[in-house]
């Protein structure tokens, strides 16, 4: 069954400094997508980042990468330089098929930043 | 502008009592989702329609159904409400973002429900 960990309930970073998020998965499927949300405290969701099971290359958006280690089934998200807006819940989630429709995303527990000025 | 809303924003309800939240996604997202959010947890998928078919569905009980329109609205009902139905209830599309071909989902602003 597909099941994403998120082990840090809560994390502090200095502002201008780099922060990793930590995302284990599990899934029996070979054909998967990863993402990262975040969700300020006006709760709506908002997408960061994605990387496909078959990409090669960790994807990056500004100043958000994601280091993913398919053998360890970890999808870590990588903030550098935190601003204080960056404070925020952030998510970890993954959909089998990612190409696809029909296929539901899960999420994880949730890391909760908070930047420090 | 996400271009998924969900109303209402807020609600309270009793013990007992039916709700039905709406969303509404733009034209062409033919997938829509449900997800509860308990407070201080990650969203739980709740089900999914596509094209007006229930597609997928989560851990919930039968009196959470749903309903897709061809306007691409929806709506997730509520029946026989518990207390630990209080949560924020997400609603998203889904979209091709066009930079990595990935379905991407696109989450509205939630409706927060509060069953006392």
């Amino acid at each position: 069954a597909q099941k994403i960990t998120q082990t840090q309930p809560g994390m502090f970073v200095q502002e201008k400094e780099a922060v990793t998020l930590d995302c284990t998965y599990d899934t029996s499927d070979q054909s998967y997508g990863l993402f990262w949300y975040k969700q300020p405290s006006s709760g709506e969701m908002i997408f960061l980042i994605y990387q496909g099971s078959y990409d090669e290359q960790n994807a990056t958006e500004g100043r958000y990468s994601l280091n993913f280690q398919k053998a360890r089934k970890s999808a870590n998200l990588v903030i550098s330089a935190s601003q204080l807006g960056d404070s925020a819940m952030y998510f970890c989630a993954m959909r089998e098929g990612e190409k696809a429709g029909g296929f539901k995303t899960i999420f994880g527990a949730g890391t909760r930043l908070f930047v420090k000025a | 502008e996400t271009g998924v809303t969900q109303s209402p924003t807020h609600l309270i309800k009793t013990r007992g009592q039916q709700v039905t939240l709406r969303c509404s996604s733009q034209s062409g997202h033919n997938t829509v989702s449900w997800y509860q959010q308990a407070l201080g947890q990650g969203p739980q998928f709740i089900f999914q329609y596509y094209r007006e078919e229930e597609n997928g569905r989560g851990n919930f009980p039968p009196r959470f159904s749903g309903l897709q329109f061809p306007n691409y609205s929806s709506e997730l009902n509520v029946n026989a409400l518990e207390l630990d139905d209080s949560a924020l209830y997400l609603c998203a599309s889904n979209h091709v973002q066009a930079r990595s071909g990935a379905n991407v989902l696109t989450f509205g602003a939630g409706s927060r429900l509060t069953v006392l």
